[in-house]
């Protein structure tokens, strides 16, 4: 069984500042862990994937997020918002191996203020 | 490549009418995906297929709902009849199946009246 908990379905940070969305996980075996972005009346878009190797991921968008099994975390950050980031961003996570059920979280939409 | 396409973008239904949606995957993913997405939440599963057959069905209410994937390429996601609680984005995704990346399509908003 796997879930997500995405911490605050509605963040707001002032242009400039840092961006930081939380992620924890849940899962009975080792994760591929994701974020996704969702512009209004889009599809949802890939920002960044973990899978294995290296626990800092980097994204699109100047984005990252890092992976602690230590804290089943997997939060999302970016140094600087641009007004460009508002949207809802969503957490999932999958099994590995084979074609394994996604999960995702309720999201968090960001607002931006300038 | 071209993106996952999917059609209608937009549909208004009575209750207890029947509607359709078509998705088009990226060419040459084996892996199609049909969510739900209702507003404020983020997206259900209701069917995964591998080529043409089903891998996961578990959250489709199979009373109401049906989708087909022929030949492996397109799929269509049917609700007959349609109720009040229907009303959400149906969202169409494909993936190749390795590294879990899976990419989405516009969605399809349904209202149902």
């Amino acid at each position: 069984a796997q879930s997500v908990t995405q911490l605050g379905s509605h963040v707001s940070v002032s242009e400039g500042a840092l961006v930081l969305l939380r992620c924890n996980y849940s899962s009975s075996v080792p994760p591929y862990l994701f974020w996704y972005v969702q512009y209004p009346n889009q599809g949802l878009q890939l920002l960044l994937k973990y899978t294995t190797g290296a626990t800092l991921v980097k994204g699109i968008n100047g984005f990252e997020a890092e992976f602690k099994k230590s804290e089943t975390s997997f939060h999302l950050t970016k140094p600087s918002a641009h007004m460009s980031d508002a949207a809802e961003y969503f957490c999932a996570v999958s099994g590995t191996g084979g074609y394994q059920k996604v999960t995702f979280g309720t999201g968090t939409k960001l607002q931006v203020i300038p | 490549e071209a993106g996952v396409a999917q059609s209608p973008r937009y549909k208004i239904i009575e209750k207890r009418q029947s509607v359709a949606f078509w998705c088009n995957p990226i060419s040459g993913h084996a892996t199609l995906y049909w969510y739900q997405q209702i507003l404020g939440q983020g997206p259900k599963l209701l069917i995964q297929f591998q080529n043409n057959g089903v891998v996961d069905d578990s959250q489709l209410p199979k009373d109401r709902f049906s989708a087909e994937r022929l030949k492996g390429v397109d799929s269509t996601l049917k609700i007959q009849p349609a109720k009040l609680e229907d009303s959400a984005v149906y969202l169409c995704a494909s993936s190749s199946g390795t590294g879990g990346e899976q990419y989405f399509g516009p969605g399809t908003r349904l209202t149902v009246t």
